[in-house]
């Protein structure tokens, strides 16, 4: 079984500052998907980024970007220039290649302070 | 990605009632799943509903709580039975673009039991 650990429960940052966001997971698997997927006070679970384990290069979209670590088993999120929209819980998520199953980490909520 | 609604946002309901929740993608997919959020925790895999068979549970929930319809490639329904307030949560729906191996959320329907 796989499972997936955010070890930051809660963290702030300054607009316009970085904030870099952990999760580790454990697998098996040779083969599969993490994703970091934010859920606003609205509580509509927003993919946010998407990352194959096959690809050596670091997935970006816009102002986020992760730092995957296959042989170490981490998946980081990176959020540059960080706005006001971007306060929300941050969840971690694994699945296998051909699986249906998400597995999701605890959450990270993200306070962005004017 | 997709469009996904589902009915109702929200509701208050007594104790050994039942309600039905509804999901409807803008799109035919052949994978939706059910996901439930207990307050301040992550989000659980309920169950997968592939049009035209019966639904796979995942351990710790059963049909007699938590049937299941899936009529059709962009419909489904849960419905949590038998309430009482543990069963206070946040309901998602998401679905699986066939070949995508990644999920797109519903907005969410949020329960409370009294």
């Amino acid at each position: 079984a796989q499972t997936v650990t955010q070890s930051q429960p809660e963290m702030s940052v300054q607009e316009a500052e970085t904030v870099t966001l952990s999760c580790t997971y454990d697998t098996s698997e040779s083969n599969y998907y993490l994703f970091w997927y934010k859920q606003p006070p609205s509580r509509q679970m927003i993919l946010v980024i998407r990352q194959e384990a096959y690809k050596q290069q670091n997935a970006t979209e816009n102002r986020f970007s992760v730092n995957f670590q296959k042989a170490a088993k981490s998946f980081s999120l990176k959020i540059s220039d960080s706005q006001l929209g971007d306060t929300a819980m941050y969840f971690c998520a694994f699945i296998k290649a051909a699986g249906n199953k998400l597995t999701f980490g605890g959450g990270t909520r993200v306070l962005v302070k004017p | 990605s997709a469009v996904i609604s589902q009915k109702p946002s929200r509701d208050i309901c007594q104790r050994g009632t039942s309600l039905t929740i509804q999901c409807q993608v803008d799109s035919q997919v052949t994978m939706m799943f059910w996901y439930r959020q207990q307050p301040g925790q992550s989000l659980t895999l309920i169950a997968t509903a592939n049009q035209g068979s019966e639904a796979t549970y995942e351990s710790g929930f059963v049909i007699d709580k938590f049937p299941i319809s899936r009529p059709n490639l962009t419909f489904s329904t849960l419905t949590v039975s038998n309430m009482s307030p543990e069963d206070s949560s946040i309901y998602l729906c998401s679905v699986e673009p066939s070949g995508r191996d990644e999920q797109y959320f519903g907005p969410g329907t949020r329960l409370t039991v009294t």
